[in-house]
């Protein structure tokens, strides 16, 4: 089982729509990732956000705008897709701290645009 | 961060030693060796992670060579479950932050 939890797991939305993914940890950590993987590829990464704060944004397109709401949420923000966004979105977390922290992982949402 | 390369694909009994390679000739003084699966469905797993010395955890064992130029991770007894997708990734030791996955290899565990 997972320690970082997303939501939905799946999610069909038309590109006129609005909606949010979700990604929740309690963990302690300080650092969270948006990741997008597309079929048969390697995840890429999108935003990270560090204490709070966003500290990476992978020239990601404004249709998608992640929030940091706090130190155990994370959300990213989805509005006027395009087919080509359909993927699995991955978040991660990882602790504070010197040295290399292993990013933990939750499942992702599958996301499909229409 | 320093590419690495890796095969597409390999198989192996299960109960026997998996033996995944990477080379990463271009790895700097200051990088580490890093992997992750990813098993069907499910999100990027770590494994270990190594500068120059061997390592060894509850998961796996990693070796990598006196010039660092390539590694190998060995999983000591296959098991069905151990079927998923390996990347091997190469970056400093410091910060939290960026994580650039390669191609990586799939592993089937053959019963």
């Amino acid at each position: 089982d997972t320690e970082v939890t997303q939501t939905p797991k799946h999610l069909v939305m038309g590109m006129t729509n609005k909606k949010s993914l979700k990604c929740e940890q309690h963990m302690g950590h300080r650092a969270m990732y948006w990741y997008k993987q597309k079929a048969k590829k390697p995840p890429e990464l999108m935003f990270v956000y560090s204490y709070e704060k966003l500290s990476i944004n992978e020239s990601v397109p404004s249709r998608f705008s992640p929030e940091c709401p706090n130190s155990s949420l994370l959300n990213l923000h989805l509005h006027a897709l395009q087919p080509e966004d359909s993927a699995l979105y991955l978040c991660a977390s990882s602790a504070p701290g010197q040295g290399y922290q292993p990013q933990h992982f939750g499942d992702g949402t599958r996301l499909s645009i229409l | 961060d320093a590419k690495t390369t890796q095969p597409t694909s390999m198989d192996c009994a299960e109960g026997r030693a998996a033996n995944l390679p990477c080379n990463h000739s271009t790895i700097s003084g200051n990088e580490y060796v890093y992997w992750y699966r990813q098993i069907h469905s499910q999100g990027p797993q770590y494994i270990i992670h190594g500068l120059k010395n061997n390592e060894t955890n509850e998961m796996a064992s990693l070796i990598i060579t006196e010039d660092r130029k390539s590694s190998t991770l060995i999983l000591p007894h296959a098991t069905l479950r151990d079927t998923a997708v390996y990347y091997c990734i190469v970056r400093p030791n410091f910060g939290n932050e960026k994580l650039t996955f390669g191609t990586g290899t799939r592993l089937t565990i053959i019963p």
